[in-house]
């Protein structure tokens, strides 16, 4: 069983507000990633995390979304200025270090009115 | 484009009869396939994983059968169960370490007891 924490479970925000949520990895899981699954069930891969450096993003995250995982402190993804269409589950995984396996929490479900 | 796909979309059998979900691949860098089931209002959560070196794997009622040179591989779930009426993910990972799930459309399965 995963003991990826996320918080808060559910987050609903107007549209142009900030949206935050964070994510506790495993304990020993210096490799932290988010993605986003909408209501199609599609993922996509947003960012990920080595400790506290960035080891990809995609160019959503470079514009209104931002990540971060400081040291000793929940990672947590930001939405600057929400839009409908970034109403969805956000999933954060982690994974030890060398390891293809990835560990999902919960997920925070973000819904933007 | 749709870099991992799945099929069929939906599947329905009955209980005691085997599942048999499918999963091809486009690029051959991918080395890494896991499974992740999911089911309704619940993150995905790690099934059974395999690696290109093996053409199978087993773990339980759950199994994988890959197919390297055809780029494809399936999940055969054998004495279904209701408790196993999930979508199910086939997802893959290029081989560098940390590197990000790729996902397929997810196959929603339903045992009829």
């Amino acid at each position: 069983n995963s003991k990826v924490i996320q918080t808060p479970r559910y987050l609903v925000k107007g549209q142009g507000q900030k949206a935050k949520m964070r994510c506790i990895p495993e304990k020993g899981h210096p490799v932290v990633f988010w993605y986003q699954q909408n209501k199609n069930n599609e993922f996509k891969f947003l960012i990920n995390f080595q400790n506290q450096e960035v080891l990809q993003q995609i160019d959503m995250t470079e514009k209104r979304f931002s990540a971060e995982c400081p040291s000793n402190s929940p990672c947590s993804l930001e939405i600057q200025s929400s839009e409908a269409g970034d109403s969805a589950l956000y999933l954060c995984a982690s994974s030890r270090q060398g390891s293809d396996t990835q560990y999902f929490g919960p997920g925070t479900r973000l819904l933007v009115l | 484009q749709q870099q991992v796909r799945q099929s069929p979309q939906s599947l329905t059998v009955w209980e005691g009869e085997t599942a048999i979900l499918n999963c091809s691949y486009e690029d051959s860098t991918f080395d890494y396939f896991p499974w992740y089931w999911q089911f309704p209002r619940e993150s995905p959560a790690l099934l059974i994983a395999i690696r290109p070196v093996s053409n199978k794997k087993e773990d339980g009622r759950f199994t994988i059968f890959f197919n390297k040179r055809e780029k494809k591989l399936s999940l055969h779930i054998t004495d279904s169960q209701p408790g196993d009426s999930a979508t199910y993910f086939c997802a893959a990972t290029p081989n560098y370490n940390q590197g990000k799930l790729i996902f397929g459309q997810g196959t929603k399965l339903s045992i009829k007891p």
